[in-house]
């Protein structure tokens, strides 16, 4: 699975956006790129995940440059619940495949007031 | 909808005793994992099961580590004897048909184990 890079830790303002980079410039082309953030004492929980195209749900928007060696998680309006570790994970799907995520360190974002 | 359900939340041992520890994963998903979380390692995986058999257990640290799911709504993760190095946040995760899908893992809330 290909390696990711993230900044260690960002800021941001309450109810502006949060753009989160990660960098995976070996990523294959059946590679999938995963957004999980985990959120002090919880779980991780899964944001969103795309291959090529970009992608919106209820809670981020993840663009993927053409390339796809780069792509950037957007929290649209970020509020201090979003306060939390991001991590950004490259994985291939399909038959002989085990879906295994590997975790980097992620980033930190802080929202602040 | 229930999540994944892990139990206890909480556990406080002394060195030497058996620690087990309990998933319930969401109904319906057909892979399981196991992950510790410590702040030298970050989140790692241990184990995953699919259909309840383990699939692969290259991440178990060593023998004093077993996990078991003898049916589709439950596991168990047991460490006998647990060491102070133990200690860490155990997370049990559930998908659906990762093997063909892209189906994200659910995860519980975690299990803090402290071994003293």
């Amino acid at each position: 699975d290909a390696k990711t890079t993230q900044p260690t830790s960002m800021d941001c303002a309450e109810g502006r956006a949060a753009n989160l980079p990660c960098n995976h410039s070996t990523i294959s082309g059946n590679e999938y790129v995963y957004w999980y953030r985990q959120i002090h004492s919880q779980g991780p929980q899964y944001i969103i995940h795309g291959l090529k195209n970009n992608e919106t749900n209820e809670m981020a928007s993840l663009i993927i440059t053409e390339d796809r060696k780069s792509s950037t998680l957007i929290l649209p309006h970020a509020t201090l619940r979003d306060t939390a570790v991001y991590y950004c994970i490259v994985i291939l799907y399909g038959s002989g495949n085990t879906g295994k995520l590997i975790f980097g360190q992620g980033t930190t974002l802080q929202v602040k007031p | 909808d229930a999540g994944v359900i892990q139990s206890p939340r909480h556990e406080v041992t002394e060195m030497g005793q058996e620690v087990t520890l309990r998933c319930k994963p969401i109904s319906g998903h057909d892979y399981l994992f196991w992950y510790r979380q410590t702040m030298m390692r970050g989140l790692e995986l241990l184990i995953y099961f699919n259909n309840n058999v383990p699939i692969d257990d290259s991440g178990m640290p060593e023998d004093r580590f077993s996990a078991k799911m003898p049916n589709a709504s439950f596991s168990t993760l047991k460490i006998q004897p647990s060491e102070p190095r133990d200690s860490a946040v155990y997370f049990c995760a559930s998908s659906l048909g990762v093997y063909y899908s892209n189906q994200p893992q659910h995860f519980g809330d975690g299990t803090r184990l402290s071994i003293l």
